[in-house]
């Protein structure tokens, strides 16, 4: 299995500063299939369902604001967070749809300083 | 309007059997890449089963054997039965969409929490 490894697991931001995450893939997530590489981010806020930030490394779902960005390539992705916002406090996972079973980072908890 | 609601979840004793169900409005389920993640209250979130357009099950280790994902098209559900229920299977479970087709679930349920116990 795919395992993907988040760093940090907290994160405390001051609002209105950056924030900053990894996520490190045991393997290429690209698909040689393809060539896209399907690694996602999601955002879980405390009693919501997980939310889709962004898909395929860096395309930002509808209605994610532009303050969410991804970058990244084979096995090391990053999302950041221009300036964080209060309705940016959560848990985001990474999660990779290259290989079967599919799998989640372990999640990284962003909060307000 | 796109939505996806959960159903069916509960307490049930260990070695039970329980089904959930995900009705769908909005598009339909035998068109789409539908599955089902849960999330340990208080841990991460883990994929659980899917299900491809074609009908193609998937599952992840700790589930195959004992869950089966289905759908009924003419009442555009989808299912989880789950059998052999255990300690460990204490989650709440979403049922998620991939209605964009681009590598991941852009469509949720709130979720339907279940309580494996004795």
């Amino acid at each position: 299995d795919i395992v993907l490894t988040q760093t940090p697991l907290s994160s405390p931001v001051t609002l209105g500063q950056p924030a900053s995450i990894s996520c490190r893939s045991s393997q290429s997530l690209l698909n040689g299939d393809d060539g896209n590489t399907y690694l996602s981010w999601l955002q879980k806020r405390p009693g919501q369902p997980p939310r889709l930030l962004l898909y395929r490394i860096s395309n930002r779902f509808s209605g994610v604001p532009d303050r969410f960005s991804g970058s990244g390539a084979g096995t090391d992705f990053t999302l950041k967070i221009s300036r964080l916002e209060p309705e940016d406090v959560g848990v985001y996972y990474c999660m990779q749809f290259t290989q079967y079973p599919w799998t989640f980072g372990q999640g990284t908890k962003v909060e307000i300083k | 309007e796109v939505q996806v609601v959960e159903s069916g979840g509960g307490l049930i004793q260990p070695g039970g059997s329980l089904k959930l169900s995900c009705a769908v409005s909005g598009f339909t389920v035998n068109n789409n890449f539908m599955a089902w993640v849960r999330q340990v209250p208080g841990q991460g979130l883990e994929w659980v089963s899917d299900i491809r357009g074609d009908g193609s099950p998937y599952y992840a280790a700790s589930v195959r054997g004992r869950f089966t994902i289905s759908r009924d098209n003419s009442q555009n559900t989808l299912y989880l039965h789950m059998n052999s229920l255990r300690d460990d299977d204490t989650a709440i479970y979403y049922c998620a969409a991939s209605l964009l087709a681009v590598g991941g679930y852009d469509c949720w349920g709130q979720g339907s929490l279940v309580i494996v116990s004795s």
